[in-house]
């Protein structure tokens, strides 16, 4: 089964513009997770979904962040505009069970914003 | 709230030496489950073990052990042997029942030299 993809790897941006990362959980998992890990914040959570709804955005740092799961098998993280200070390396994860489950992650987008 | 605590920042071991990475958690569940992940250089994220707050055995795979401790709540997990590719960041996290998310420590960054 493959595992959660995550696109771009990569992002390479100036300051201002739209940023879209796109995440596609495990099949049959119903908790999903947006990290983002800085070398200052280490690994924090920016927002999670169970069953395809919001469930707790207070990471969310900004307005300017804003995160959709339109169905199960798909959801994105935005930010608008972005700023230097977004650079990090974004991670999604997925859960069978948000309260028991481990977390499988994608393998990250790597966001620099000049 | 909950809180996960990975006091050492840093550590450095030569191959074969054994090692233990400390990790001590705060939650007022009674009904909690605690994780250990590795991100090796190349940054992905990789789950390792799982724990309830059930159940006090410690776990042994291979050269990796945990051992956990609610008298002090602690889950400290210990690497026997090490090698070179054991190098990699370990993330400590709790999830409770109330909170329904998993928190992380910062992290210990393991280096291993030949």
């Amino acid at each position: 089964d493959a595992g959660v993809i995550q696109s771009p790897r990569h992002e390479v941006t100036e300051m201002g513009q739209e940023v879209t990362l796109r995440c596609k959980p495990i099949s049959g998992h119903n908790s999903l997770f947006w990290y983002r890990q800085t070398m200052m914040r280490g690994l924090e959570l920016l927002i999670y979904f169970n069953n395809n709804v919001p469930i707790d955005d207070s990471g969310m740092p900004e307005d300017r962040f804003s995160a959709k799961m339109p169905n199960a098998s798909f959801s994105t993280l935005k930010i608008q505009p972005s700023e230097p200070r977004d650079s990090a390396v974004y991670f999604c994860a997925s859960s069978l069970d948000r309260y028991t489950g481990e977390l499988f992650f994608g393998e990250g987008s790597r966001l620099t914003v000049l | 709230a909950q809180k996960v605590t990975q006091a050492q920042t840093e550590i450095s071991v030569v191959e074969k030496e054994d090692v233990t990475l400390d990790c001590v958690y705060e939650t007022r569940d009674t009904t909690y489950y605690l994780f250990w992940y590795k991100q090796p250089p190349s940054g992905e994220l990789v789950f390792l073990i799982r724990r309830n707050s059930f159940d006090e055995q410690n776990e042994i795979s291979g050269r990796y052990s945990w051992n956990f401790q609610k008298s002090t709540s602690s889950f400290n997990f210990t690497i026997t042997a090490s090698q070179v590719v054991d190098s990699a960041v370990y993330f400590c996290a709790l999830s409770d029942t109330n909170a329904g998310k998993s928190t992380f420590g910062d992290g210990t960054t393991l280096t291993v030299k030949p």
